[in-house]
């Protein structure tokens, strides 16, 4: 069964410019959430996205923004793109929603690395 | 708001030891769910184990156990005997929901097993 798949793995990009990230979920997974990953901050929770709708949003500003397809793929888009955005973005998917005992955990992909220069 | 500690910075051991990660959390809600994930080198992050706020029962697995203590807000994570491969960030999250899309994520601790 595939994982969850994420691209581009690296990326290197300059100030103000924009980038977008994008997500597959393992198959049949509804659920995908984005987090930020940092030295300085630790993991830190963007968005997640069920059924195209945003569920969820954490305190990031607006230059953050996401959306999710019917087949339930993910992008994450980072726009005017600053040096403190340097960072690994995860992506995690989880159990279908409709599942008789979910189990709550999530499948994390191996993440974007983006270097903003 | 939700807020995980994990004290330990860093922890190094050396193999066949057992070691104790430390987790403490901070939530308003009376229904709550505790994670802990294994991020090796590789940076995948993957999912160890999953307690309920109402169930209070420790759990063994192997070289692993947890011992969730709601009275003292503490979730840890024991490792027996353990291993090179052990080696790894090991981070505890708390969700409010069974769904843990939206976890709030401890600082991590990083453990060094030493043949």
């Amino acid at each position: 069964k595939a994982g969850v798949t994420q691209t581009p793995r690296y990326l290197i990009k300059t100030r103000g410019q924009q980038v977008t990230l994008s997500c597959s979920p393992i198959s049949g997974h509804r659920s995908v959430s984005w987090y930020q990953q940092t030295p300085g901050q630790g993991l830190q929770f963007l968005f997640e996205y069920f059924s195209e709708t945003q569920r969820n949003k954490g305190n990031f500003p607006g230059r953050f923004s996401g959306r999710q397809f019917s087949n339930s793929r993910s992008e994450m888009n980072v726009s005017t793109l600053e040096l403190g955005d340097s960072a690994l973005y995860l992506c995690a998917s989880s159990f279908p929603e409709t599942r008789g005992a979910p189990t709550g955990e999530l499948f994390f992909g191996e993440g974007s690395r983006l270097t903003v220069l | 708001a939700q807020k995980v500690t994990q004290a330990q910075t860093e922890i190094s051991v050396v193999e066949k030891e057992d070691v104790t990660l430390d987790c403490v959390y901070e939530t308003r809600d009376t229904t709550y769910y505790l994670f802990w994930y294994k991020q090796p080198p590789s940076g995948e992050l993957v999912f160890l184990i999953r307690r309920n706020s109402f169930d209070e029962q420790n759990e063994i697995s192997g070289r692993y156990s947890w011992n969730f203590q709601k009275s003292t807000s503490s979730f840890n994570f024991t490792i027996t005997a353990s291993q090179v491969v052990d080696s790894a960030v090991y981070f505890c999250a708390l969700s409010e929901s069974f769904r843990a899309g939206k976890s709030t994520f401890g600082d991590g601790t990083t453990l060094t097993v030493k043949p």
